[in-house]
């Protein structure tokens, strides 16, 4: 069964740090997404993605944060200055029609000291 | 806006017992509905769904779900668990349209007792 694939498993950076998450979606979808979850808490919704552009953002989604496709493969979320409360697992997901039933990766979880 | 409840915030069924998990939602339209399981350290993987036509959907690892529009509610069931069911279950919401996100209920943790 197809997979979306999440680079690094678990990334350790200190504050003031830019990190690079990285997704590969499964090929022929067209949808792309971020969404973190806090240690024990909800999922919550980032950013998403469609046609080379961000067609939505959550509140949480500053402007430190960007996405990137920068080749036909790989989905990037980028985090400029990381800080302690941006620590959190972090999923990418993808869908063929951006109506639902996504499939999640296996996140990357990000610890910043 | 959309929002999902779950009202059971930790379950604990024993091995062989029925589970009933509950999910109650608030959308201005005909949801979409979903329900996804999370192993510790794990990702999310999706359980079932619901679009439309019959409101009670089958899933992966013997799971199920009901939709009743009139309760709001899109509970999820099976009717013997098993120890390896124990994790975070979240019901998800999302809509009918383009780019639309997901909201994520907070989540119940099962244990299940041997």
């Amino acid at each position: 069964e197809p997979e979306v694939t999440q680079t690094p498993s678990h990334q350790v950076t200190q504050m003031g740090q830019e990190v690079i998450l990285r997704c590969v979606p499964i090929s022929n979808h067209l949808y792309f997404y971020w969404y973190r979850q806090i240690l024990g808490q909800k999922v919550e919704f980032l950013v998403s993605f469609y046609n080379n552009e961000i067609s939505e953002k959550s509140e949480i989604f500053d402007d430190q944060f960007s996405v990137e496709r920068p080749d036909g493969s790989n989905f990037t979320l980028k985090i400029r200055s990381t800080k302690l409360e941006d620590s959190a697992m972090y999923f990418c997901a993808s869908s063929p029609t951006g109506e639902g039933g996504y499939t999640f990766g296996s996140g990357t979880r990000l610890t910043v000291v | 806006a959309q929002s999902v409840t779950q009202p059971d915030i930790h379950i604990t069924v024993s091995e062989g017992a029925s589970l009933e998990l509950r999910c109650n939602y608030s959308y201005g339209a005909t949801p979409y509905l979903f329900w996804y399981v999370q192993s510790p350290g794990q990702g999310l993987q999706l359980l079932l769904k619901y679009f439309s036509g019959d409101t009670l959907v089958q899933g992966i690892k013997g799971f199920e779900a009901e939709f009743k529009r009139s309760q709001s509610s899109f509970n999820l069931r099976k009717p013997s668990v098993h120890w390896s069911d124990a994790a975070e279950y979240f019901c998800a919401v999302g809509g009918v349209g383009y780019g639309q996100n997901f909201v994520f209920g907070p989540g119940t943790r099962l244990s299940v007792l041997p």
